[in-house]
């Protein structure tokens, strides 16, 4: 069945260093492709997203680009804020509609 | 814009009581969801009402019955509670399809004793 894989956290960064987080997928067909960020004591908030191939999604800086060939979707920032602190979580949509998440990646930026 | 409202916020039940937990949206959106966000589980869904008037299982719907009320309202109900449900619960809504995301509530935080 469908499903994401997202890098183990916590991920610890300074002020304005860049940021990764890897997320790859498995799914049949072409799938639509989201981060979505949950703040301490909140539900989650879609982030950004990217329904085709070669799309790329952002929003609040952060940007991911849809890679059909990787099966991938990784976040990127360029210069993170101590605000950025969270947990980040990938999920696809495919034929059925239903959201499938990764398991989360915790962010924590360091001023 | 109130979104999705899940009530109550918090709730610590006693092993085998039951209790109904509340969700709303103002979204006119189809579709509504059930999740639980356990520690290093991310969210898995419950169960989920694809349109007013069906509800299906989603990957956990042991110990738990929905009801779709109306468009706007979807209820979880856990018959007897059990320490293994403690968990936070978020209720999520969407227009139907897979390019659309979903908009989540802000979470119940239930605790089984």
């Amino acid at each position: 069945g469908d499903s994401v894989t997202q890098m183990e956290g916590p991920v610890t960064l300074s002020e304005e260093a860049f940021l990764t987080i890897n997320c790859t997928y498995t799914a049949t067909g072409y799938p639509s492709l989201f981060w979505y960020v949950q703040y301490p004591g909140e539900g989650l908030q879609l982030l950004l997203k990217a329904t085709k191939a070669d799309d790329k999604g952002s929003n609040k800086g952060f940007e991911a680009t849809y890679r059909k060939e990787t099966t991938s979707f990784h976040l990127e920032k360029g210069s993170v804020q101590v605000s950025d602190s969270a947990v980040y979580f990938c999920a696809l949509s495919g034929s059925s509609y239903k959201l499938i998440f990764g398991s989360g990646t915790r962010l924590l930026v360091r001023p | 814009n109130a979104g999705v409202t899940q009530t109550p916020k918090f709730q610590v039940l006693k092993t085998g009581q039951s209790m109904t937990l509340q969700c709303a949206q103002d979204m006119n959106h189809n579709s509504m969801y059930w999740y639980r966000q356990d520690p290093g589980m991310g969210l898995r869904l419950i169960y989920y009402s694809a349109s007013e008037g069906t509800t299906d299982k989603g990957e956990v719907p042991n110990g738990y019955n929905v009801s779709r009320l109306n468009k706007r309202e979807f209820s979880l109900r856990l018959e007897s509670a059990a320490p293994s449900q403690t968990s936070v619960y978020f209720c999520a809504s969407s227009e139907s399809g897979q390019f659309y995301g979903y908009t989540f509530g802000s979470g119940t935080r239930l605790t089984v004793v």
